[in-house]
């Protein structure tokens, strides 16, 4: 069974700039989450999707937004880019929290950075 | 403030001894705990799980210990690699539909 893909692997972008991420779930996963990871920070909950509606979100401004699409692909947008955007940003998708399973998988992350 | 802590940034161990993470949290409606590794360049890898149910799970090298009285879960691995080597995180999930807190991470190294 394929991973959970994200594309671009990387990006370069300048301050006041905007950027989509992409990222795929494993087939049959309905739940797709997005973390911010920066040093010393950890993983920061941006927001979760399930059956195209956003079920949590973290304490990120606005300019931080995202949709899931009928296939459980998921997009994450940041408008207005900052320098403290740069960072690694991680999709995870899981079975819906209903099932025994409820390891969440990482994709490889997309490597933010904004000039 | 956080609600899952990993005191420890780094840890060293010899190769062939025991490595013990330690992961704290604050949120008593947490009622399952995971451990993920993640190597550089590459996303989380998930490890080891414990619901709140148990106090011990095993897999292999890897054994996770959960005291709820002290809100205290630990990873030990039994015996370390090289291999080993990575940021460890933390992670904890409460009632359905919560979303996963991650603690900061531990970078393990397992000196050979």
């Amino acid at each position: 069974k394929a991973g959970v893909t994200q594309t671009p692997r990387y990006l370069i972008k300048t301050r006041g700039q905007q950027v989509t991420l992409s990222c795929s779930p494993i087939s049959g996963h309905r739940s797709v989450s997005w973390y911010q990871q920066t040093p010393g920070q950890g993983l920061q909950f941006l927001f979760e999707y399930f059956s195209e509606t956003q079920r949590n979100k973290g304490n990120f401004p606005g300019r931080f937004s995202g949709r899931q699409f009928s296939n459980s692909r998921s997009e994450m947008n940041v408008s207005t880019l900052e320098l403290g955007d740069s960072a690694l940003y991680l999709c995870a998708s899981s079975l819906p929290r209903d099932s025994t399973y409820n390891e969440q998988f990482f994709g490889p992350g997309t490597r933010l950075t904004v000039l | 403030d956080q609600q899952v802590k990993q005191n420890s940034p780094s840890l060293s161990v010899q190769e062939g001894r025991i490595s013990i993470l330690n992961c704290d949290y604050t949120n008593s409606m947490f009622d399952y705990f995971l451990w993920y590794k993640k190597y550089p360049a590459e996303g989380p890898t998930f490890l080891i799980s414990i619901s709140s149910i148990k106090d011990k799970n095993e897999d292999g090298r890897f054994t996770v210990f959960l005291n709820k009285s002290a809100k205290h879960l630990s990873l030990h691995i039994v015996p370390s690699q090289p291999g080993d080597s990575a940021v460890y995180f933390c992670a904890a999930t409460g009632n359905y539909g919560q979303n996963f807190v991650f603690g900061p991470g531990t970078r393990l190294s397992v000196l050979p």
